[in-house]
């Protein structure tokens, strides 16, 4: 089976754009979360969805950042707009959820976004 | 709410030696389950091991094993006849309750560095 696959790898965005940051999660998968990395703050939570349905919008980053899943194997992650704090590296990760409780997440290799 | 305290921002050691590393959480809840992830360096994010907080058993999975110290909320990571390979940043992370999504809270991590 495929893992997890986010695209674009490497993002370039300037200050007040909008950008579109894409997840794949493993086929049969029914939970999916959008992490955020940064070297200070570590790998914080922003969404996530339990068979398509958002369960946590983010809290402190649902001003501008809003995660849907259209389908079971594709969700997406849009930053608007974007500032130059949001520099980061954007993962994305599936398990298989529905009670199998596991916590073993599935990650993909991760978006890097800079705002200039 | 839950937290995950790794202390430990860089640990280094010679290659075929033993290491731990140290991991910290709080809980409200009395049924939880406790994780290890590596990251390497070119970003992924790998699932190791886990440790169910109602087994008294330490979790050993290949030359990874852990110390659960439930009275301590601690759960360190031992890695056994460390490899060159083993050089990554480990995460400890946490998941609350039985039931609902694998919603994870990660710490902060520990970059391992291994000398040959």
């Amino acid at each position: 089976d495929a893992g997890v696959t986010q695209t674009p790898r490497h993002e370039v965005a300037e200050k007040g754009q909008t950008i579109i940051l894409k997840c794949e999660p493993v086929s049969g998968h029914n939970d999916l979360f959008w992490y955020r990395q940064t070297k200070i703050q570590g790998l914080e939570l922003l969404s996530y969805f339990r068979s398509k349905s958002l369960m946590e919008d983010g809290g402190a980053f649902k001003d501008r950042f809003k995660a849907e899943m259209l389908n079971s194997s594709f969700s997406t992650l849009k930053i608007q707009p974007t500032e130059p704090k949001d520099s980061a590296v954007y993962l994305c990760a599936s398990s298989r959820g529905l009670g199998a409780n596991t916590g073993q997440l599935y990650f993909g290799e991760g978006s890097k976004l800079t705002v200039l | 709410a839950q937290k995950v305290t790794q202390t430990q921002t860089s640990i280094s050691v010679m290659e075929k030696t033993t290491v731990t590393m140290d991991c910290v959480y709080e809980t409200q809840d009395s049924s939880y389950f406790l994780f290890w992830y590596k990251q390497t360096a070119s970003g992924e994010i790998v699932f190791l091991i886990r440790q169910d907080s109602y087994k008294k058993e330490n979790a050993t999975v290949g030359h990874y094993s852990l110390n659960f110290q439930k009275p301590k909320s601690s759960i360190g990571l031992i890695i056994t006849a460390t490899q060159i390979e083993d050089s990554a940043v480990y995460f400890c992370a946490m998941r609350e309750g039985t039931g609902g999504a694998d919603r994870l809270t990660f710490g902060k991590g520990t970059q391992l560095i291994i000398q040959p």
